[in-house]
């Protein structure tokens, strides 16, 4: 089971910050906050990680809660092109520990 | 392109018949996942591979499926006798394997079982 909520979706307009919430209550001291994004018809793709520090690169950042029992995911000047599904995980990144994809938030960038 | 590469991205098939898809990942990736995703849910884990080894299947991956990476390299998915149920988008994705890995997706092949 996916150890994250999320909002099932949201809505930004063009240009403006879209800020996506997640709540991991349960996340482990050794469990990273994984974002990806799923444009329809494509696969799944990587935007960003962290661990208590907020992350930031090319394409988002990533606020993370002092507790990190939550995140914020922050694309700063939202396009058309991120109307996407955002999933928000949870994973060991030692080792192997798969991917658990839950049902993600849908964001929509109206013009 | 050397993204991860999949083969067919469309498949329509009876119910009963095998059907065999096909995944080239990205080069030097020593790490292949499977996934399957249906309609309004995210992906879900079937397998995964480490070079050839095939180290965790699902429990979703019932006898009627079949996952191969010879020479850990490409790797293909075989689902037997087909049901309605299998329809879904079947994914794959590679990885260099080390510590805070990044998972790249291919498109993904859709399997609609009629």
């Amino acid at each position: 089971d996916a150890k994250t909520t999320q909002p099932p979706s949201m809505d930004c307009a063009e240009g403006r910050a879209a800020n996506l919430p997640c709540n991991h209550s349960t996340i482990s001291g050794n469990e990273y906050v994984y974002w990806y994004r799923q444009i329809h018809s494509q696969g799944p793709q990587y935007i960003i990680h962290g661990l208590k520090n907020n992350e930031t690169n090319e394409m988002a950042s990533l606020i993370i809660t002092e507790d990190r029992k939550s995140s914020t995911l922050i694309l700063p000047h939202a396009t058309l092109r991120d109307t996407a599904v955002y999933y928000c995980i949870v994973r060991v990144a030692l080792g192997v520990d798969k991917l658990t994809f839950g049902k993600g938030i849908t964001l929509s960038v109206r013009p | 392109d050397t993204g991860v590469s999949q083969d067919p991205r469309h498949k329509i098939t009876k119910r009963g018949q095998n059907v065999t898809f096909r995944c080239d990942p990205i080069s030097e990736h020593n790490r292949l996942y499977w996934y399957r995703q249906t309609l309004g849910q995210g992906p879900e884990f079937l397998t995964y591979f480490q070079n050839e080894a095939q180290l965790e299947k699902s429990r979703l991956l019932s006898d009627r499926f079949s996952a191969e990476r010879p020479k850990g390299s490409f790797s293909t998915l075989e689902i037997q006798r087909t049901e309605q149920g299998d329809s879904a988008m079947y994914l794959c994705a590679s990885s260099f394997g080390q510590d805070n890995e990044k998972l790249f997706f291919g498109s993904g092949t859709q399997l609609s079982v009629l």
